[in-house]
């Protein structure tokens, strides 16, 4: 089955400053990859995704990128705030499946 | 856009009682919902997959007669923990998958938090 890596497990980044948070998958037929943000005691809330037929997609200060011959996937985010601190994890979803696989998880800091 | 609702946000209760945790889709109909489970400073492990009108799919290591789950209708799952033990006490989320085609994605509750004294 799928398998998510997640990488860093911690993050701390000056105010300001960007943020990268990378995956890989293992499954080569995975289409759909989200990026989900929890606060602690919440439940995830998605903030982008991406299909396995765009390499890059952008919503204002946040940003993911796919590479599907390398299999992995990366978050960016830029100017961060304080309000962006928190956990954040990755998930892909195989083609054959209807469940989505999450990465174990990166808690983000931003410093002010 | 979608909203998933998790009743109860918490919930304490004594060893060996059982406990219902509902997952409401409350502007979509979710034909599959997804069960996790997630301990303190982990990732959310997947229990189940819960189809409507179907017998749910169970990861393995779950054990299907301790954590049930009913999907009797479009819009609620179900997770009911029979006789609950303090190793149960997690953070429980639910997930509904919403869309059709190529156009989907996956909302989640806002979890429960079980406690089991």
């Amino acid at each position: 089955g799928e398998n998510v890596e997640q990488h860093p497990s911690t993050l701390s980044v000056q105010e300001g400053d960007s943020a990268v948070i990378k995956c890989t998958y293992s499954d080569s037929a995975s289409n759909y990859f989200p990026w989900y943000k929890q606060e602690l005691g919440k439940g995830p809330q998605l903030i982008i995704d991406i299909r396995s037929n765009v390499g890059e997609k952008k919503d204002q200060r946040i940003a993911v990128t796919l590479n599907k011959t390398a299999k992995h996937f990366s978050l960016h985010i830029t100017e961060t705030q304080p309000e962006d601190s928190a956990v954040y994890f990755c998930a892909a979803k195989s083609l054959s499946a209807s469940k989505i696989i999450f990465g174990s998880g990166t808690r983000l800091s931003i410093r002010p | 856009g979608a909203v998933v609702s998790q009743h109860p946000s918490r919930v304490i209760c004594k060893s060996g009682t059982s406990v219902k945790i509902e997952c409401r889709s409350l502007d979509f109909q979710a034909t599959t919902m997804f069960w996790y489970r997630q301990f303190p400073k982990q990732s959310l492990m997947l229990m189940a997959t819960s189809n409507e009108g179907s017998k749910a799919t169970y990861e393995q290591g779950v054990e299907k007669d301790k954590f049930l789950i009913n999907h009797a209708s479009l819009t609620l799952s179900t997770l009911t923990v029979t006789s609950a033990h303090p190793e149960d006490s997690s953070f429980y989320i639910c997930s509904a998958r919403e869309g059709s085609g190529a156009n989907y994605g996956y909302t989640f509750g806002s979890g429960t938090r079980l406690t089991v004294v």
